[in-house]
Parts: C-alpha cells; structure tokens; sequence
C-alpha cells in the first residue's frame, strides 16, 4: 500500500484566496483524521470522519474551515477565504478503528500551507 | 477528558549517549498510550504503543517505553542513541473501549543527537 497521500505538498497562496488540501486514506481504513501542526501550537486534531461521517469537528478553527469526505477513499480539507494565521502543516491520518480498544494512526506526508 | 505533557521541548544528547523523554498523561478513565516519531519533512510514524498486559514495551529500533500507572507517566528511553535517532517524539493517549477516538498529542520534544 502506498501509505496516505496528501496533496499538495507545499502551498503558498495570497491572503483571501481559498485553498483546498486533499488526502487519500489507506484502502480498507474506516476513520480518517486532519491535524494541525505550528510551532505555538503543537499538533491540533481538526477533525475527524468514520465511515465518511464526520464524528468530532469541534477543532475546526471557525467557519472559514470545512471539510469533507464524500466516498471511503478521498477527503479534502478547504479554508476559504484563507489567512496568514492558517500558515501550518496539515496532516491527513487515517486508521482501521476496532469498535473498541485501541486506535493507531497511520499519518500522511503533510501538506505545508503558507499565506502570504 | 485526557491531556498529555511532554516535560522537555528540546533534549539533546551525545551519540551513544542513554536518553529518556519524558510524558505523563491525565485522564479520569483508562488510556491507551502511544509514542510517534516524526523525522524531518515527513508525517508522524508509530514507534510503540501500550495496550494492555506488560507494562514495558519496545520498538524495533530499541527504543522502550514502561507504563506507570501510579505516576501516570509513560517516558520513552534508549541506551545508546545514534545520530539517526535526531527526531521529534510525540508521546499521545487516547481512551480505553468505547467508540473510536481520537489520540491527544503532547507538544512533542526535539531529540538532537550529536557527534
């Protein structure tokens, strides 16, 4: 398997312009997640789906955030309009959660937003 | 809820040095407890993690971990590190049964392993 792939990579957009990252889970997986990561802050759980649901949005910053995930193998992550606070590194996870017991992530390579 | 504090941002250490990084965890229910690595311009990668049963567990790369329940604490060591090991290590917990959550990172320590 070719692991969780995120595009793009690397992003630099103008303040005001929309941006949408995208993610690909594992084939198989049913949860897949959006982290945050900046400096200040750490890693931030944006949001996360099981069996394209969403289950737990309340790390979306604010209305300028949404996400979507409209079959098992593709989500997509969009600010708009965007702002040079949302510079950060977004990470896509996604993972085979058991009904219970433990939920291991495996993560994607990040997609590094810069708002000028 | 479950919080996760990672004592030490930055740790850095000689090669072939013994290095222990340290995270204890809060949570009024039982955990799970998970450490990742993330190397430079790469995503997080799973390096152990306790479930259940003996409360020492170990990587493949020799990197340990003891879960102690009475200091709530779950601190990640290795007896020789190399420079390969120059990395950020984030210690995360997430709740025991229950339906699926989410893992609660810690802020991550920095280990930068010198020559």
């Amino acid at each position: 398997d070719a692991g969780v792939i995120q595009s793009p990579r690397h992003e630099v957009t103008e303040m005001g312009q929309e941006v949408t990252l995208r993610c690909k889970p594992i084939s198989g997986h049913n949860s897949l997640f959006w982290y945050r990561q900046t400096m200040m802050r750490g890693l931030e759980l944006l949001i996360y789906f099981n069996n394209n649901v969403p289950i737990d949005d309340s790390g979306m910053p604010e209305d300028r955030f949404s996400a979507k995930m409209p079959n098992a193998s593709f989500s997509t992550l969009k600010i708009q309009p965007s702002e040079p606070r949302d510079s950060a590194v977004y990470f896509c996870a996604s993972s085979l959660a058991p009904s219970s017991g433990a939920n291991v992530l495996t993560f994607g390579a990040g997609s590094r937003l810069t708002v000028l | 809820a479950q919080s996760v504090t990672q004592l030490d941002s930055q740790v850095p250490v000689f090669e072939e040095a013994p290095v222990e990084l340290r995270c204890n965890y809060s949570s009024s229910v039982s955990v799970y407890l998970f450490w990742y690595v993330q190397y430079p311009n790469q995503g997080l990668q799973l390096l152990l993690k306790y479930l259940s049963g003996s409360t020492l567990v170990e990587s493949i790369n020799g990197f340990e971990a003891e879960f102690n329940k009475s200091q709530t604490s779950f601190h990640l060591r290795k007896p020789s590190v190399h420079i390969s090991d120059t990395a950020e290590y984030f210690c995360a917990v997430s709740k025991y049964g229950g339906s699926q959550g989410n893992l609660i990172f810690g802020k991550g320590t920095k280990l930068s392993v010198k020559p």
